[in-house]
């Protein structure tokens, strides 16, 4: 059963749009962690951010801030003032502690077009 | 900064040969990891090896093997390629989990190999 759901499959913005990506997550595991990888035209996937379960706390880093809410199960990714740059496929992960932190499950994944 | 190369980005095999992809990271990595990734399901774990020699099956490991004979190297290997294993092919690698701590892991630009 998919554990990661990224609802958005695919989304279109012009620049300087903000825009948030969406995804909920399902576990039985008090103790996981929550991951968000983009992956450029390039083919690399890059690590953005990790959030373990006990941190609630939203981060912000630059233009890109997360949203983590344990009520709802979801951990939001919004771009503020997005740029061409931004464009890429982006996924949300999850890896809990029933697994050892071992294995990741990963979202379908999120195509982000952004027109100048 | 960590390097995980992938030995080829393009391969066309024809159905019934038996296909190595190889992986390699410089970072000392004791876990590495074999995902396929097809569009609208994401990146699926076919293996991952957690120790020289060591492996274990992920989600969808029919059809596959693998082997780790160095710390560095990590290798795929389709004994029988079908034409349903046509795909992105990602090598990944990432620091042992801890307590607190479940790391990030780091891609390659990925194989993608179409079987004919």
């Amino acid at each position: 059963a998919q554990k990661v759901t990224q609802a958005q499959t695919e989304i279109s913005v012009v620049e300087k749009e903000d825009v948030t990506l969406d995804c909920v997550y399902e576990t039985r595991d008090t103790t996981y962690y929550l991951f968000w990888y983009k992956q450029p035209p390039s083919g690399e996937l890059v690590f953005l951010i990790r959030r373990n379960s006990f941190d609630e706390q939203n981060e912000i880093s630059g233009r890109y801030s997360w949203n983590f809410q344990k009520s709802t199960s979801s951990f939001n990714f919004t771009i503020t003032a997005s740029q061409v740059v931004d464009s890429a496929v982006y996924f949300c992960a999850l890896s809990e502690a029933r697994t050892g932190g071992f294995k990741t499950i990963f979202g379908a994944g999120t195509r982000l077009f952004v027109k100048a | 900064d960590v390097k995980v190369t992938q030995s080829s980005r393009y391969l066309v095999k024809r159905t019934g040969e038996k296909v190595f992809l190889e992986c390699v990271q410089d970072m000392d990595h004791e876990n590495m990891f074999w995902y396929r990734q097809d569009p609208g399901l994401g990146l699926r774990l076919i293996y991952f090896s957690y120790d020289v020699k060591m492996k274990e099956k992920g989600d969808i490991p029919e059809g596959y093997s693998v082997s780790r004979e160095k710390k560095e190297r990590f290798s795929l290997i389709l004994e029988s390629a079908s034409t349903n294993q046509t795909s992105m092919y990602l090598c990944a690698s990432s620091s042992p989990p801890r307590q607190f701590r479940y790391n990030e892991q780091f891609f390659g630009p990925g194989t993608r190999l179409t079987v004919l």
